[in-house]
Parts: C-alpha cells; structure tokens; sequence
C-alpha cells in the first residue's frame, strides 16, 4: 500500500528563522506527483508547492522549496526566513497513477514572535 | 471569485439521520472530490469524478453517496448517519486530474454525529 509519512507531529520555531519538515513515502511507481498542503487555522486547503517526480530539480516557490530524494522517497519542505503567517497544518500529500491523492497526517507549526 | 463554495459550514445530526452537504464550483472545473480529516489526520478520499455523470469510490465511500448532474454541483450524501462519520468534510475541484493542475479546496463542513 502506498503511504504518506510525517515523521514531526509539532515543531515551534522563532520568526525569521528556518524550518524543515519531513516527509517520506512509499510507492513503487516510477511517475507521480507530490505536494505540500498548507492548512491554516481557517481551515482552507492552501497548495503550497508541487513537484513532478521526473523532474531532478528541486520545486521552488518563494520562501518554500523542497529537497525531493526520489531514491530515498524523501520530499521535504524549507521555509525560510518564516514569518507569523506560516502558522499553520502541513500536509505532506502524494498522487498516485490512479490520480487520487494520498495525505500524510500533518505537522502543526508554530511560529514563534 | 467565489471558488469552491461548500454548504453548510456546521451541522449537528442525530445518528440514523440523512443529510446533503453542497458543493459547488463556479470555475467550470471538470473534477470534483469529497474528502473527510478526521482529527489529528490528514485527507482521505471519499469519492471524486472526472465530469457529469461519472463518479467513482475513493479510499473510503462506505456509507456515502453521491451524483453529479451538473458540472458546477457535486453534492455528497449521507443516509444513515453515524457517529464514526463525525468529522470534517472538503469538497474539492481541479480543471484536470494530473498533478500539474492544483485542486482548489472549499472551506469545509464541520459534521457532528451525536
């Protein structure tokens, strides 16, 4: 079965600095697509960055980008220089050849003034 | 832009009771998802479909249903409520199924069984 692993259920840091979250999965497929979710106290589902799996260049998006390990089905996430706004649910999220999305169990930052 | 528009936001059910949650997207979308997070949890795929007409089971359809009869409306059903049922539901909507399209996700349904 095709999984989607949040290791990090909590993390706090200070504004400003930088911050990881895991992220790894299980397939045996060769073609996929993978996300980060982010969720915030509203509630709504934000897109935060996306990654094609046979692209070799890690996705960036402004403070995000990702250090995508196909072989290690690792996808991490970097925010960089975090700010009170980034407070908020991560969700890891995988789709599959079947096109449906699988979801990891999220990690809950926190953003520290 | 109203986006995806899921009603209601809260409801309160009695278990054996029925309910429709609404959704609706004004982006001419062709693919549609209900997804419940149940605490702590990330999504779960209840059902999708890829345009009027065609619906398809997720991960878990069990104890909901639902049509499409218009590329705008997607509404889930629920017959016979449950309190395992008791969580939160976002309906969702993309132009294509693939990855390189993102989904565009409601606000979500806040249903609890008591």
């Amino acid at each position: 079965a095709q999984t989607v692993t949040q290791s990090q259920p909590e993390m706090s840091v200070q504004e400003a600095e930088t911050v990881t979250l895991s992220c790894t999965y299980d397939t045996s497929e060769n073609n996929y697509y993978l996300f980060w979710y982010k969720q915030p106290p509203s509630r709504q589902m934000i897109l935060v960055i996306r990654q094609e799996a046979y692209k070799q260049q890690n996705a960036t998006e402004n403070r995000f980008s990702v250090n995508f390990q196909k072989a290690a089905k690792s996808f991490s996430l970097k925010i960089s220089d975090s700010q009170l706004g980034d407070t908020a649910m991560y969700f890891c999220a995988f789709m599959n050849r079947d096109d449906k999305i699988i979801f990891g169990k999220g990690t809950r930052l926190h953003i520290l003034p | 832009n109203a986006g995806v528009t899921q009603t209601p936001k809260f409801r309160i059910l009695k278990i054996g009771q029925s309910m429709t949650l609404q959704c609706t997207q004004d982006m001419n979308h062709n693919y549609m998802y209900w997804y419940r997070q149940d605490p702590g949890m990330g999504l779960k795929l209840i059902y999708y479909s890829v345009g009027a007409g065609i619906t398809d089971k997720g991960e878990v359809p069990n104890g909901y249903n639902v049509s499409r009869s218009t590329t705008e409306d997607f509404p889930l059903r629920l017959e016979l409520a449950a309190p395992s049922q008791t969580s939160v539901y976002f309906c969702a909507s993309s132009y294509s199924i693939r990855g390189n399209q993102p989904q565009h996700f409601g606000d979500g349904t806040r249903l609890s069984i008591l």
